[in-house]
């Protein structure tokens, strides 16, 4: 059972057009991560956000947390095919586990093309 | 600097085989993660170790699976026998503590016939 939902689970889009992944959970984390995965390789971490409300950029990448720390959401402005990948999220420190261990989403595959 | 080194990159081999993956932390880190990733059930962690130590085993499938750190450089996830529906892309990860991000390798895809 996946403890974090992802959606949607597929987007395609033309570059230059907008975008926004969602990362849901019924838990508390203490930390949730953004990682974007290439073909043949694996997760490269993106971004790490740890206070509720926080929000952190990476050029063109606008990552939300949540106020209570359940939920982030993703949102890309003018996307470029350089974009393309499998999008995860990932919470850590959930209430049960002290060790930093994480929970990680399903995943968006988004495709933006020329 | 080296990342999180994976060896095979690529496995091929018959149901019932033994199959051994190998992994490579980052030096200096501290933890080691095995995860699996396959289309239906995603990223799935199957366990960690924390100073060479098992923390947390509950995500191994079944007793075909085992895995070892004898030391902080070098981690081995071994199955025996091996069936088809282990077919999938292994991945390792080294963290250096606490809630430090994980470093994943490129994986090993792993295919049993």
């Amino acid at each position: 059972t996946q403890l974090l939902e992802q959606s949607p689970q597929f987007l395609s889009i033309q570059e230059g057009e907008n975008l926004t992944v969602y990362c849901n959970s019924s838990s508390v984390f203490s930390s949730l991560q953004w990682y974007r995965q290439e073909p043949g390789e694996g997760p490269v971490l993106l971004v790490t956000v740890v206070t509720g409300g926080e929000v952190k950029k990476l050029k063109r990448l606008t990552f939300q947390f949540g106020d209570a720390r359940k939920d982030s959401s993703l949102h890309i402005t003018a996307a470029q095919p350089g974009d393309t990948g499998l999008y995860l999220c990932a919470g850590g420190g959930g209430l049960t586990d002290s060790w930093g261990k994480l929970q990680f989403g399903a995943g968006t595959q988004v495709v933006v093309t020329p | 600097d080296a990342g999180v080194i994976q060896s095979p990159r690529h496995e091929v081999t018959e149901m019932g085989q033994e199959v051994t993956l190998r992994c490579k932390p980052i030096s200096g880190h501290n933890s080691l993660f095995w995860y699996r990733q396959t289309m239906m059930r995603g990223l799935e962690l199957l366990i960690y170790f924390n100073n060479n130590v098992p923390i947390d085993d509950s995500g191994m499938p079944e007793d075909r699976f085992s895995a070892k750190m004898p030391n902080a450089s070098f981690s081995t996830l071994k199955i025996q026998p091996s069936e088809p529906r282990d077919s999938a892309v292994y991945f390792c990860a080294s963290r250096f503590q606490g809630n430090q991000p994980q470093h994943f390798g490129d994986g090993t895809r792993l295919s049993i016939l």
